[in-house]
């Protein structure tokens, strides 16, 4: 089975340019998680959602992260402008079942992005 | 507040040595527990988890864990660490509190096995 795909795995840019990261969750899970990972910080989720519809964007940094899930199979992370500090590597997951579930989270490769 | 707590970011063991990996975890309602593990450059992968069934939980590759309710702790063990045990582990839960969910993951624990 296909699991969570995300592209690219790599990514760098220079500061200031827009970032686009993507996601395909596993087919059939109605859950879908964004996560950022760094060496300070560790696993931070940055939002999550259900149905395709953002139930907690709690974690998103700031107005320049945006998240979209314009269908059931796919899911963007937007950052612009970007910052060095943006430098991580971010994860997407995807999951059966509503909010209060027992269902693990499967995740993706991650996309390591570098901004310069 | 819901919390996860994984003690010691760094655990280092011989190989064939007992792993024991600790985690405590505070929420005001029965929780849902899972244990991750992270290989290099990869994503977190599920190693098992634990639902209100039985309170010892077996995983994938010979590791288990157990739910003691009185400690709130869901420690990791294995018998005999291999040197392909060497990553990053994660305690995870899943819980809610007034229809509010929460999932949360500790700050992980390195593994390393010696030689």
């Amino acid at each position: 089975d296909a699991g969570v795909i995300q592209s690219p795995r790599h990514e760098v840019t220079e500061m200031g340019q827009e970032v686009t990261l993507r996601c395909k969750p596993i087919s059939g899970h109605n859950s879908l998680f964004w996560y950022r990972q760094t060496m300070m910080r560790g696993l931070e989720l940055l939002i999550y959602f259900n149905n395709n519809v953002p139930i907690d964007d709690s974690g998103m940094p700031e107005d320049r992260f945006s998240a979209k899930m314009p269908n059931a199979s796919f899911s963007t992370l937007k950052i612009q402008p970007s910052e060095p500090r943006d430098s991580a590597v971010y994860f997407c997951a995807s999951r059966m079942g509503g909010a209060y579930s027992n269902q693990p989270q499967h995740f993706g490769d991650g996309t390591r992005l570098s901004i310069l | 507040a819901q919390s996860v707590t994984q003690l010691g970011s760094h655990v280092s063991v011989s190989e064939g040595a007992l792993v024991l990996l600790r985690c405590n975890y505070s929420s005001s309602v029965p929780p849902y527990l899972f244990w991750y593990v992270q290989y290099p450059n990869q994503g977190l992968q599920l190693l098992l988890k634990y639902t209100s069934a039985a309170t010892l939980v077996k995983g994938i590759n010979g590791f288990e864990a157990e739910f003691k309710k009185s400690e709130t702790s869901f420690h990791l063990t294995k018998p005999s660490a291999h040197m392909s045990d060497a990553a990053e582990y994660f305690c995870a839960v899943s819980t809610t509190t007034s229809g509010t969910y929460k999932y949360i993951f500790g700050t992980g624990t390195r593994l390393k096995v010696l030689a």
